[in-house]
């Protein structure tokens, strides 16, 4: 039974970089793509980007030029950047693990609020 | 990008009504399509994938169906833990997509 865990900063000022890390427990890490998710009641559930064990990357084209991803096959943890955060980047966060890439989502972390204001 | 347009958006029902809800694609996305359930303050939990296959320990009164443009999920008779909010989330192409949201509510 995999568990996904996930923590980082929860309020941030315009131009700031968030970060967040997602840890999984249980399963197998490098049979999985691991995403992260965002919502916000402006523009709902948002992919953002997704990694794999290798380091394959996808990213929502819309995101790209902001965001990165990164993997930790050691520990088993993936992370998130998005740069240059503005309101706009307010939502809560979601870690996900899906079996393929580009995929559905069959498990999700608890999910971490941020909120970017001045 | 592909848009999904899930309807209706809010659905006031009773515990055993019948509840459908449709989710319409602007372009075909052959049978990628997922279902998830969403709780107040929680993370969404998958329902269905590829249209109709039944996500691990998600009761049988779910069911989906469907294909290209327009799919549906069916909960055969609501229960009292059902009320939630229903996302649709097509994986078809590289950009994938949820729908706005479907939120079943107590009549």
């Amino acid at each position: 039974q995999v568990h996904l865990e996930q923590w980082g900063a929860g309020l941030l000022k315009p131009s700031e970089t968030l970060s967040l890390t997602c840890a999984v427990y249980g399963g197998s890490f490098s049979d999985h793509f691991w995403s992260w998710i965002r919502q916000s009641p402006g523009k709902g559930l948002e992919w953002i980007a997704e990694i794999n064990h290798h380091g394959r990357t996808n990213y929502n084209p819309s995101l790209k030029s902001r965001v990165s991803i990164s993997v930790d096959t050691f520990k088993n943890q993936f992370s998130l950047n998005v740069h240059s955060v503005t309101a706009a980047d307010s939502a809560v966060y979601y870690c996900a693990r899906s079996r393929l890439d580009l995929s559905y989502f069959d498990s999700w972390g608890q999910g971490n609020r941020v909120t970017v204001s001045s | 990008d592909i848009q999904l347009t899930q309807s209706p958006s809010t659905l006031s029902v009773s515990v055993g009504d019948r509840v459908t809800i449709t989710c319409r694609a602007s372009q075909s996305i052959s049978k990628w399509l997922a279902w998830y359930q969403q709780k107040p303050g929680k993370a969404p939990q998958l329902l269905i994938y590829k249209t109709s296959t039944l996500g691990g320990g998600v009761p049988s009164r779910f069911s989906g169906s469907g294909s290209g443009t327009d799919f549906t999920l069916t909960i055969s008779s609501l229960q009292p833990d059902d009320f939630a909010t229903y996302y649709c989330h097509q994986y078809n192409t590289r950009s994938p997509r949820f729908g706005l949201g479907t939120k079943v509510e107590i009549k």
